[in-house]
């Protein structure tokens, strides 16, 4: 079964408004990553968050972590319509051999 | 420039046609993986490897079979494909076998119909 999966499976905003994509997982993790797709294109890694970490940021990226609940956001503040993409978080478990389990994605769309 | 390069990117095949996906970095990393994704089901994994002749099953191995006789190189085979194996594959790659968190890189993907 999937590990994480993301919330809400499509997501449509105006352009300038916040985006906010949330991730929730089963099992202890080692860290939890978010990565970008455009459409029928390669995954693009955007930012990781170890376990040990509560919130990160990256320009107008902003994720946080919370481990008691097993959840992770991912925030876009001033969303432009060139962010119109799916967004995939990823966990590497705990003790893990290094696989990353994907979530079935958030699709954004931002509207111009 | 740090690459995944897979080929072909677009294929049309038929049902128990052997064919296979390269797949190529040139990064020297040590970890390469094969995914598929399809619609409802996001990223599954295929197979992958830690380092040269190092392979494992990943989540759905069944139809696949993977080499790793070069760091460099990770070809998908598939011995007879079926219709069930159309999707869009890609391979990734990322430097060390841990769970640390290093970077994954991904190919542009290989669109896969198997008719």
């Amino acid at each position: 079964s999937q590990q994480g999966e993301e919330d809400p499976q499509a997501l449509s905003i105006q352009e300038g408004e916040n985006a906010t994509m949330n991730c929730s997982y089963k099992t202890s993790i080692n860290n939890l990553q978010w990565y970008r797709q455009n459409s029928g294109r390669g995954l693009v890694h955007l930012i990781l968050i170890r376990s040990n970490e509560r919130e990160k940021h990256s320009g107008r990226l902003r994720v946080t972590l919370d481990t008691s609940k097993k959840s992770s956001s991912l925030l876009i503040t001033a969303s432009r319509a060139a962010d119109t993409a799916s967004y995939f978080c990823a966990t590497a478990r705990s003790g893990n051999t290094g696989k990353l389990i994907f979530g079935q994605g958030t699709t954004l769309q931002v509207k111009p | 420039e740090a690459q995944v390069t897979q080929n072909p990117r677009y294929l049309i095949t038929v049902t128990g046609k052997k064919l296979t996906v390269t797949c190529s970095q040139n990064m020297n990393h040590e970890y390469m993986s094969w995914y598929r994704q399809d619609p409802g089901l996001g990223l599954r994994q295929i197979y992958y490897s830690m380092n040269v002749e190092v392979t494992d099953k990943g989540d759905v191995p069944e139809g696949y079979k993977v080499s790793r006789k070069e760091k460099r190189n990770f070809p998908l085979i598939l011995e007879s494909p079926s219709p069930n194996q159309t999707s869009l594959y890609f391979c990734a790659s990322r430097r060390g076998g841990d769970s640390s968190g290093n970077t994954i890189y991904f190919g542009e993907g290989s669109w896969l119909t198997v008719v």
